[in-house]
């Protein structure tokens, strides 16, 4: 497995601010992914985190909403700018060690508030 | 995007009873992942199924493959009260992204 943390657990912000979340893995990882869980709702992905290149956004997310940087093979970050209380979800990190190796895990989250 | 269908949506247990969920698709997937999440935790990986027919155990977990690689179940016997949370199935088609059901909430009998 992988031991992944984010910062920070949890924040409660203004609308029209932003916030960017950390990830850390403990060991390199190949591909890392932002996910979003709205309150009683399953995982939706946000983007995939490239090393080195722009993120691969998912149908419905946007760079300029949700700009993501993965400097190296155990960092990445995630910005949800100008938020709305629409934005109030779970925002969750996950890794895979490679591309065909599926297992898949999951960061503790970080729970966002927007008033 | 595309969702699994996962059933049921929610269920009471009562300590000592087997528990039973499953996941169906429209699609063809090459790896199915069950994965249980506590409140205010990530998902936790619980079980991975990489071949049609498969049958995985994890304790008193135990999860299948589908045959037709349509579909997949995951069982808990003897279910005890920190089996309580959300279970969630994902499949992975061709291709890098993970497809995540819509979850079964686990409660426990009042």
């Amino acid at each position: 497995s992988a031991v992944i943390s984010q910062k920070p657990s949890r924040d409660i912000c203004q609308r029209g601010t932003s916030l960017t979340i950390q990830c850390q893995v403990d060991s390199q990882v190949t591909m890392m992914f932002w996910y979003r869980q709205q309150p009683g709702q399953s995982l939706t992905l946000i983007a995939t985190a490239n090393q080195g290149s722009e993120a691969t956004y998912e149908s419905g997310f946007v760079i300029d909403k949700f700009p993501i940087s993965r400097p190296n093979l155990t960092f990445s970050t995630l910005t949800v700018s100008n938020m709305s209380p629409e934005d109030s979800s779970i925002y969750l990190c996950s890794v895979r060690r490679d591309r065909e190796y599926n297992e898949q895990f999951f960061g503790p989250g970080t729970r966002l508030t927007v008033l | 995007g595309q969702q699994l269908n996962q059933s049921p949506q929610s269920m009471f247990i009562q300590e000592g009873e087997d528990v039973s969920m499953n996941c169906t698709s429209s699609s063809i997937f090459n790896t199915w992942l069950w994965y249980k999440q506590d409140p205010g935790e990530g998902p936790v990986l619980l079980i991975a199924l990489y071949k049609a027919g498969e049958l995985t155990s994890n304790g008193r977990l135990t999860a299948q493959f589908g045959i037709t690689r349509k579909d997949s179940f995951l069982n808990i016997s003897a279910s005890i009260p920190s089996d309580v949370g959300i279970y969630f199935c994902a499949g992975q088609p061709s291709g890098n992204m993970l497809t995540f059901g819509g979850g079964t909430r686990l409660m426990v009998k009042p």
